[in-house]
């Protein structure tokens, strides 16, 4: 089945750095690769998601980078802000269980200002 | 829409009891999966269901149960609770074939096993 490795574990920047968190997945065929924000005591929430006939996405100061033939994709927060502090996975879709998504451990990332 | 509501918010369990978390989705979506979240670690899927009738094991399904007896309710039955049981427990649902959009999730159960 798919394996989604997550890396860093945490992350701490100053406020205005850019922050990066790197995935890699386990399973060619997957396509689907959403990021997700989760903030303390509450659900996963969807922040950028990319599919894999893409090779960059942006949204505002978020950025999502794939690159198929290594099976690796990337976040990229631009401009960090304190609110960005929160708990960040990345996720790959996995056509073996129902279309079930499969997830990272999590980043921790803490902006201080 | 209210979305996926998951009941209860919060539950301690006594070791060796049993009890269902709720799950319910008023969006018609035929795609239900229960996840369970430990502290500082990522999602882990325990069921799915692609539609009535219909569910399956996912990477951690020991120790629970699940049935999806129409297309709106996928209740999580644990049997004999264990302190590994400790966690919180996602619900989500997705409209089939989307291949991972429309993702939603509820808000979450936090279990506490003694």
């Amino acid at each position: 089945g798919e394996n989604v490795e997550q890396h860093p574990s945490t992350l701490s920047v100053q406020e205005g750095d850019s922050a990066v968190i790197k995935c890699t997945y386990s399973d060619s065929a997957s396509n689907y690769f959403p990021w997700y924000k989760q903030e303390l005591g509450k659900r996963p929430q969807l922040i950028i998601d990319i599919r894999s006939n893409v090779g960059e996405k942006k949204d505002q100061r978020i950025a999502v980078t794939l690159n198929k033939t290594a099976k690796h994709f990337s976040l990229h927060i631009t401009e960090t802000q304190p609110e960005d502090s929160a708990v960040y996975f990345c996720a790959a879709i996995t056509n073996q269980a129902g279309t079930a998504l499969i997830f990272g451990k999590g980043t921790t990332l803490s902006v201080s200002s | 829409n209210a979305g996926v509501t998951q009941t209860p918010k919060f539950r301690i369990l006594k070791i060796g009891q049993s009890m269902t978390l709720q799950c319910t989705q008023d969006m018609n979506h035929n795609y239900m999966y229960w996840y369970r979240q430990d502290p500082g670690m990522g999602l882990k899927l325990i069921y799915y269901s692609v539609g009535a009738g219909i569910t399956d094991k996912g990477e951690v399904p020991n120790g629970y149960n699940v049935s999806r007896s129409t297309t709106e309710d996928f209740p999580l039955r644990l049997e004999l609770a264990a302190p590994s049981q400790t966690s919180v427990y996602f619900c989500a649902s997705t409209p089939s074939g989307q291949n991972g959009y429309g993702y939603t999730f509820g808000s979450g159960t936090r279990l506490t096993v003694v």
